[in-house]
């Protein structure tokens, strides 16, 4: 079965930039979404097909996607940008949908 | 305004029997597919299963291929998973997800049932 791969955490400092990646076998062919988990609550969608956004999802979150890794790029960081991000893809070959392991991200 | 509305959680024995359901409103059911995704406590996001815009396309996850069936009704605008010979590992939140009209992102969810299955 697929699998997608995410660093357990990562931070960043008020200001500065947040990047988590989401590795999968050539997964660069597929179109990658994004979402973003606080706690206590549903997920949200922040991106997807690899680097657009949703309405109401601010410019600082971007999205890219080549060869075996995706990137979700978190601009500017803000406190309220604290939570688990989640990537997912769906995977023909098995019809399944897949999500990522998670990522915490952590505002210092 | 888009919103899934789920119910149907509780506590069940092992080998037990739930049904959950969603109801949707705020945008045109018919035309959107729809999945369940669970989140066991502490745990990450799995996806569970997916029905396509008139039931003509279904599948399940392998953790519940055998067991769980999804369904819906588009004159309640509901989506429904019966769960069955539940285990443990199944507790979990279970969440309704709207999957977007021309993609695999689920852009609308709701807040979640959950299913506790314990002796």
């Amino acid at each position: 079965s697929y699998v997608l791969t995410q660093p357990p955490s990562v931070s960043a400092a008020p200001g500065q930039t947040a990047r988590t990646t989401c590795g999968g076998d050539n997964i660069g062919g597929k179109a990658v979404h994004w979402y973003q988990q606080k706690p206590g609550q549903a997920p949200v969608l922040v991106i997807y097909d690899d680097s657009d956004r949703p309405s109401g999802i601010p410019e600082r979150f971007s999205g890219s996607n080549s060869g075996n890794t995706a990137t979700l790029t978190i601009s500017r960081v803000e406190a309220g940008d604290e939570a688990d991000y989640y990537c997912q893809v769906w995977d023909s070959f098995s019809a399944h949908y897949v999500f990522g392991t998670g990522t915490k991200v952590t505002v210092l | 305004e888009v919103q899934l509305v789920e119910s149907g959680g509780g506590l069940v024995q092992p080998g037990g029997s739930l049904r959950l359901s969603c109801a949707a409103s705020g945008f045109m059911f018919s035309s959107f597919s729809m999945n369940w995704v669970r989140q066991a406590p502490g745990r990450g996001l799995e996806w569970v299963s997916y029905i396509s815009i008139g039931s003509s396309t279904i599948y399940y996850a392998d953790s519940v291929k055998g067991r769980f069936t999804i369904s819906r009704d588009s004159a309640k605008n509901s989506v429904s998973l019966q769960l069955n010979s539940l285990r443990a590992e199944d507790t979990a939140l279970y969440y309704c997800a709207r999957e977007g009209y021309s993609g695999t992102q689920q852009d609308y969810w709701g807040q979640g049932t959950l299913v506790t299955v314990s002796s």
